[in-house]
């Protein structure tokens, strides 16, 4: 059972404009929600994380909305660059240090 | 710090060969996981440690995966017999237990032929 939901799978922004990537979870134990980006033939690295006391995080170009009641999160990529290609994932764990459950995946191309 | 340590980068072998993956964690860090990368099934858990004990390995896939963590700074993954099924990019990540945000390595990227 897939727990975290990811859309799209795959996404298109010309260069300077905003990325959007949206995950939706069920667990609703699930208290850290993080971002990780990954670059062919590199391991995921943690881009931005978000709890859920609060409703947005924003780190540089980067911003997490956070929906409680919806169960919902979203990143926000603004002034895309073509150096941000790359495959995003959501993600979400219970409890500190525990086991991450992972969203499918966003391939995202930035066009220049 | 080196971060966390995989290797082999690459490996091929033929089906029903063992094969073994290695991991180092990055020290301090006393929990590490297993994922494992496919473009059907994306990054799936496999099975986590902390302070060296399997703490859930309900994502181990069948009997002919199995993990061990002899000690803080090594874990190895073990598939025997290997299948072409089992071609997949295999990941290790670390953390320190109660933080957030884990650390991957570089992956092992697996082809069974």
């Amino acid at each position: 059972q897939q727990q975290v939901k990811q859309s799209p799978q795959s996404l298109i922004v010309q260069k300077g404009g905003i990325s959007i990537i949206n995950c939706a979870y069920e667990n609703t134990a699930f208290d850290y929600f993080p971002w990780y980006q990954q670059f062919p033939g590199k391991g995921p690295a943690l881009l931005i994380a978000i709890r859920p006391d609060v409703s947005e995080k924003k780190e540089g170009r980067f911003t997490i909305s956070f929906n409680k009641s919806a169960k919902q999160f979203s990143l926000h990529i603004m002034d895309s660059q073509p150096g941000d290609s790359a495959t995003y994932f959501c993600a979400a764990s219970r409890n500190a240090g525990n086991m991450l459950t992972f969203g499918g995946g966003t391939r995202l191309m930035v066009k220049p | 710090d080196a971060g966390v340590i995989q290797s082999p980068r690459h490996e091929v072998t033929e089906m029903g060969q063992e094969v073994t993956l290695r991991c180092k964690p990055i020290s301090g860090h006393n929990s590490l996981f297993w994922y494992r990368q496919t473009m059907m099934r994306g990054l799936e858990l496999l099975i986590y440690f902390n302070n060296n004990v399997p703490i859930d390995d309900s994502g181990m896939p069948e009997d002919r995966f199995s993990a061990k963590m002899p000690n803080a700074s090594f874990s190895t993954l073990k598939i025997q017999p290997s299948e072409p099924r089992d071609s997949a990019v295999y990941f290790c990540a670390s953390i320190v237990t109660g933080t957030y945000g884990y650390t991957f390595g570089s992956g092992t990227r697996l082809t069974v032929v």
